[in-house]
């Protein structure tokens, strides 16, 4: 167990629908980061938040978005679904800013299927 | 931007053979690198890592990897592959720089057959 927490563990939804997913990242870690992970992809870097602030962007498309709450958790909200946004979705923590001197803990994913 | 690279997708080895999976990454600065694991059902998780120093690191579970900077690699060993060693391998790498976030390579699947 990472200690990070993502619910829904699975999705099945139909295309031009929104969906939200949730992460809680460990006990004390200010960073969360969010992952893409199909088959033709591999892993593709998301979006990152430091303490609610966005840190960092990789290929996040416009219909999705994210946000970090206050109380650290994270929600990524995928808006306007495509077929093609089915995948696996990871939400790791840190404790630090950057990535660069520590490792990332991993949640379990969600996975999202659209029909 | 970095970038990297997975020589293999699909790994097949029988019980007691040595496995070498190939990782070649992209960046014209110094850089972080990490071997992560992702077990059937289970998170990914980090095998080991590398920042300075030796260019031989060892990890968990028996793994090794050795960095080559001449030839920008950090590949994966073990000398002696075990069935419950079957799972998708991940080489990643961040810039030692700046608030930089973990690139990672498409991964190598491995399977080791008893």
């Amino acid at each position: 167990d990472s200690g990070v927490t993502q619910t829904p563990k699975h999705l099945i939804t139909a295309t031009g629908q929104r969906v939200t997913l949730r992460c809680s990242p460990r006990s004390g870690d200010l960073s969360v980061y969010w992952y893409q992970q199909s088959l033709d992809q591999g892993l593709q870097f998301l979006i990152q938040y430091y303490n609610g602030e966005e840190r960092a962007k990789g290929n996040i498309l416009e219909r999705f978005s994210a946000q970090q709450f206050p109380d650290l958790h994270s929600e990524l909200n995928l808006s306007s679904l495509e077929l093609g946004d089915s995948a696996l979705y990871f939400c790791a923590s840190s404790p630090l800013q950057g990535a660069r001197t520590g490792e990332l803990f991993f949640g379990e994913g969600s996975r999202l299927t659209v029909l | 931007a970095q970038s990297v690279s997975q020589h293999n997708h699909h790994v097949i080895l029988s019980e007691a053979a040595s496995l070498e999976l190939g990782c070649n990454y992209s960046y014209g600065g110094t850089v972080n690198l990490f071997w992560y694991v992702q077990y059937p059902g289970q998170h990914l998780q980090l095998l080991l890592k590398y920042f300075s120093g030796d260019p031989l690191v060892k990890g968990i579970k028996g793994f090794e990897a050795e960095f080559i900077k001449s030839k920008f690699s950090f590949n994966l060993r073990k000398p002696s592959v075990q069935w419950s060693d079957t799972a998708e391998y991940f080489c990643a790498v961040t810039p030692n720089s700046g608030y930089s976030t973990l690139t990672f390579g498409k991964g190598t699947m491995l399977l080791v057959s008893p």
